[in-house]
Parts: structure tokens; C-alpha cells; sequence
């Protein structure tokens, strides 16, 4: 079975700032993609970043990147220049390859950004 | 173009009664998945659907049960409610084509059972 595991209930950063948020998961599936989601305090879930795990390179859409090491199953978020909007719950996500398939969450992770 | 809608926003509910879910995806997109998400924890899978076929299950007692309509517009029902069932409920829909492994939430329904 899959499992997602985020170790950091609560994490705070300064404003401008960079903070990384930790995540590992478990599978035996060569094929699979990782997710970053965010839910701020309005509760919509909304897509942050994602990596397919054939691909080496890491991620990266604006101030957000990943960390991606296949072998020790890490998947771990990189928010520089930190702003007081990237408040939220972060979710680690993984999902197998194939067309259909559902989404395993971690626990999340609160990030509060602080001026 | 709008994105995923879930109707309604909130709904509070007695033990015992059933409950209709409902969620609009975003146009074009073929599948819908639905997930709880118990207060402070992450999104548990309950259903996806495709082309209005059930796909997935999740590990939840046959109380839920689900359906997807011809406009691919998708409602979740669960009879006999428990005070357990209080959650938030999202809606996700996933397109068709390079994209077809990533999942886009609607807001969600607010779920109180007292």
C-alpha cells in the first residue's frame, strides 16, 4: 500500500523568506506522480506543483520547487521570498501512473507566514 | 472557464437522515473523484467515475454511494448519517489528454451531522 507521510504538523517563516516543507512516501510503483497542494483557510484546494517520477528534473513554477529524490522517496517543497498569502495547509500528494487513479494525501502541513 | 462547483456549501444534517452531494466539473473534463476530509487531516478517496462508470472505491461502507450523469456532473449520497460522517466533502474533476494525472478541487460542501 501507499502512504504519504508529512512529519511537520506546523512550520512558520518570515515574510521574504524561503521555507521548505518535508515530505517522504512509500510505494513499490516505478510509476507515479507527486503533488503539492495548498488549502488556505477558504478550504479550496488548489494545485501548487506536481512531478511525474520518470523525470529527473525537478519542478519549479515561480517561487515554489521541489526537492525530488526518487531513492529515498522524498518529495520535499521549496517556497522562496515567502508572502503573507502562502498561509495555508500544504498537502503532499501521490498518485500511481495509469489514466485513472486517486489521490493519497499526507496529513498536511500548517504554514503560517509571519510580516 | 469555471472550475470545479460543489453544491451546496454547507449543509447540517441529523443522525439517521441522507444526504445529496452534487458537483459540476470543469467543462471538458471526463472524470470525478470525490474525497472527505476530516478536520485537521488530509483528503480520504471515497469514488472516482469515468464516462460514468465507477473506476474507484475508496474504504468506505456502502452508506456512500455515488453517480455521474451524461454532463458528467457527478452527486454523492449517504444514508443513514453518524456523527462521523461530519466533513468536509471535495469534488475533483481531471482532464482528458497529457494532463489526465492531475486532479483540479472544487470548494467543497461543509458537512455537519449532529
Amino acid at each position: 500500500a501507499q502512504t504519504v507521510t508529512q512529519s511537520q504538523p506546523e512550520m512558520s517563516v518570515q515574510e521574504a523568506e524561503t521555507v521548505t516543507l518535508s515530505c517522504t512516501y512509500d510505494t513499490s510503483e516505478n510509476n507515479y506522480y507527486l503533488f503539492w497542494y495548498k488549502q488556505p483557510p477558504s478550504r479550496q484546494m488548489i494545485l501548487v506543483i506536481r512531478q511525474e517520477a520518470y523525470k529527473q528534473q525537478n519542478a519549479t513554477e515561480n517561487r515554489f520547487s521541489v526537492n525530488f529524490q526518487k531513492a529515498a522517496k522524498s518529495f520535499s517543497l521549496k517556497i522562496s521570498d515567502s508572502q503573507l498569502g502562502d498561509t495555508a495547509m500544504y498537502f503532499c500528494a501521490f498518485r500511481v501512473g495509469g489514466s485513472q487513479g486517486n489521490l493519497i494525501f499526507g496529513k498536511g502541513t500548517k504554514l503560517s507566514v509571519k510580516p | 472557464d469555471a472550475g470545479v462547483t460543489q453544491s451546496p456549501t454547507h449543509l447540517i444534517k441529523t443522525r439517521g437522515q441522507q444526504v445529496t452531494l452534487r458537483c459540476s466539473p470543469i467543462s471538458g473534463h471526463k472524470s470525478v473523484s470525490w474525497y472527505q476530509q476530516v478536520l485537521g487531516q488530509g483528503p480520504q478517496f471515497i469514488f472516482q467515475y469515468y464516462e460514468k462508470e465507477e473506476r474507484g472505491r475508496g474504504n468506505f461502507p456502502d452508506r456512500f454511494s455515488a453517480r455521474q450523469f451524461p454532463n458528467y456532473s457527478s452527486e454523492l449520497n449517504v444514508n443513514a448519517l453518524l456523527l462521523g460522517d461530519s466533513a468536509l466533502y471535495l469534488c475533483a474533476s481531471t482532464p482528458f489528454g497529457p494532463r489526465a494525472y492531475e486532479q483540479y478541487f472544487g470548494p467543497g460542501t461543509r458537512l455537519t451531522v449532529t
